[in-house]
């Protein structure tokens, strides 16, 4: 089984832009999550998504939002960027009835903002 | 969910059993615990869980007391591959919180030749 895919893997950026990451469940994987890693903060949940729905959600400003589509797919944006949004961000998936921590991270989405 | 205090950094040599402890005082009954490693530039990766006693997997073990305020990961004769990050993490089964973890510092293992 193909693992979790996340696109682009690097991403570079100018405050006050705006940038969409991709995110591609194991196939079978409903829930699909969002996490943001800084050396400062550590890995810090952002949202999780399932069945298209937000089911869960961290402590990140409104600038941070998600969507998932009917394949489960899910997308994450972040609005006029800033200079501390330069992160890796990973996304997560799991099977709708797995017992809680069992994710599977992608390689993440490296975004640098200038 | 619980918070959790481990260690931030351990050093060890190859060849060696490696054991990092945590500590959740705060445990609630139907919390479990479980631990990831993390390699550079790489997501978390699930290597173990438990709920108490003792859990045994092809590439760790898990200690759990009997007050399950404390657990410690097993790392048996670790090698230059095993120098990682990795987190403990406490919190309840079901769907609600599937999605969601929580990840504290995490232990820093260096593995020395």
């Amino acid at each position: 089984k193909a693992g979790v895919t996340q696109t682009p893997r690097y991403l570079i950026k100018t405050r006050g832009q705006q940038v969409t990451l991709s995110c591609s469940p194991i196939s079978g994987h409903r829930s699909v999550s969002w996490y943001q890693q800084t050396p400062g903060q550590g890995l810090q949940f952002l949202f999780e998504y399932f069945s298209e729905t937000q089911r869960n959600k961290g402590n990140f400003p409104g600038r941070f939002s998600g969507r998932q589509f009917s394949n489960s797919r899910s997308e994450m944006n972040v609005s006029t960027l800033e200079l501390g949004d330069s992160a890796l961000y990973l996304c997560a998936s799991s099977l709708e009835t797995v017992t809680y921590n069992e994710q599977f991270f992608g390689p993440g989405t490296r975004l640098t903002v200038l | 969910l619980a918070k959790t205090t481990q260690p931030i950094s351990m050093d060890s040599y190859e060849g060696q059993e490696v054991n990092i402890t945590c500590s959740h005082n705060n445990i609630a009954t139907n919390d479990y615990i479980t631990w990831y490693q993390q390699f550079p530039s790489q997501g978390p990766r699930f290597i173990i869980q438990g709920y108490k006693t003792k859990v045994t997997n092809e590439v760790a073990s898990l200690f759990i007391p009997a007050d399950r305020k404390s657990s410690t990961l097993s790392l048996p004769r670790v090698s230059l591959s095993d120098t990682a990050v990795y987190y403990c993490l406490v919190g309840p089964h079901g769907s609600s919180n599937t999605g969601k973890l929580i990840f504290g510092q995490g232990t820093t293992l260096q593995v020395k030749p």
